[in-house]
């Protein structure tokens, strides 16, 4: 069975540049999560969807970070413009439903702004 | 508002010993439980949950954990390691509504040495 798949794997960017990442949940999810490690801060929320709609977006940074789900099988997450503190690995996550249910998650996005 | 302590960053033991990586929350509501495994360079992996019955929770690799309501905690322990669960163990706390996604802890990184 697939998993979360996540694109791309690694980026390397210049500050000022726009930045994508991709997810694409298992099918039958209900929930999407989108979390961003660092040394510094570990695993942070930055925003949970459940059934394309956003619950919860209190851990997104600040303005130049936005996140969407146009369909259950899709979402992405921007960052417009990008900084060098944005650089951490970021990790797309689903589940049936929030709560009880096993988070499934993807094996993360690399990011490196210089 | 709901959080999780994991009380040592780093575990170093040796192989084939005895190992208690420590987990305390808070929460004003009820919760459920998790711990979740992160190798190099991969995304996190299910070890095992607790959501209720039976406070002693089995999960994968032989680790297990036991709920205490009292005190708060889930800690997890496995009798014997192997140099194989050499990772970053993180637990993690939902609360029961499901209108919050998981909260993680800073993580423990167990060194198993031979």
């Amino acid at each position: 069975d697939a998993g979360v798949i996540q694109s791309p794997r690694h980026e390397v960017t210049e500050m000022g540049q726009e930045v994508t990442l991709r997810c694409k949940p298992i099918s039958g999810h209900n929930s999407l999560f989108w979390y961003r490690q660092t040394m510094m801060r570990g695993l942070e929320l930055l925003i949970y969807f459940n059934n394309n709609v956003p619950i919860d977006d209190s851990g997104m940074p600040e303005d130049r970070f936005s996140a969407k789900m146009p369909n259950a099988s899709f979402s992405t997450l921007k960052i417009q413009p990008s900084e060098p503190r944005d650089s951490a690995v970021y990790f797309c996550a689903s589940s049936l439903e929030a709560g009880s249910d096993t988070i499934y998650f993807g094996e993360g996005s690399w990011l490196t702004v210089v | 508002a709901q959080s999780v302590t994991q009380l040592d960053s780093q575990v170093p033991v040796f192989e084939e010993a005895p190992v208690e990586l420590r987990c305390n929350y808070s929460s004003s509501v009820s919760v459920y439980l998790f711990w979740y495994v992160q190798y190099p360079n991969q995304g996190l992996q299910l070890l095992l949950k607790y959501l209720s019955g039976s406070t002693l929770v089995k999960g994968i690799n032989g680790f297990e954990a036991e709920f205490n309501k009292s005190q708060t905690s889930f800690h997890l322990r496995k009798p014997s390691v192997h140099i194989s669960d050499t990772a970053e163990y993180f637990c993690a706390v939902s609360d029961r509504t499901g209108r919050r996604a998981l909260t993680f802890g800073s993580g423990t990184r167990l060194q198993v040495q031979p």
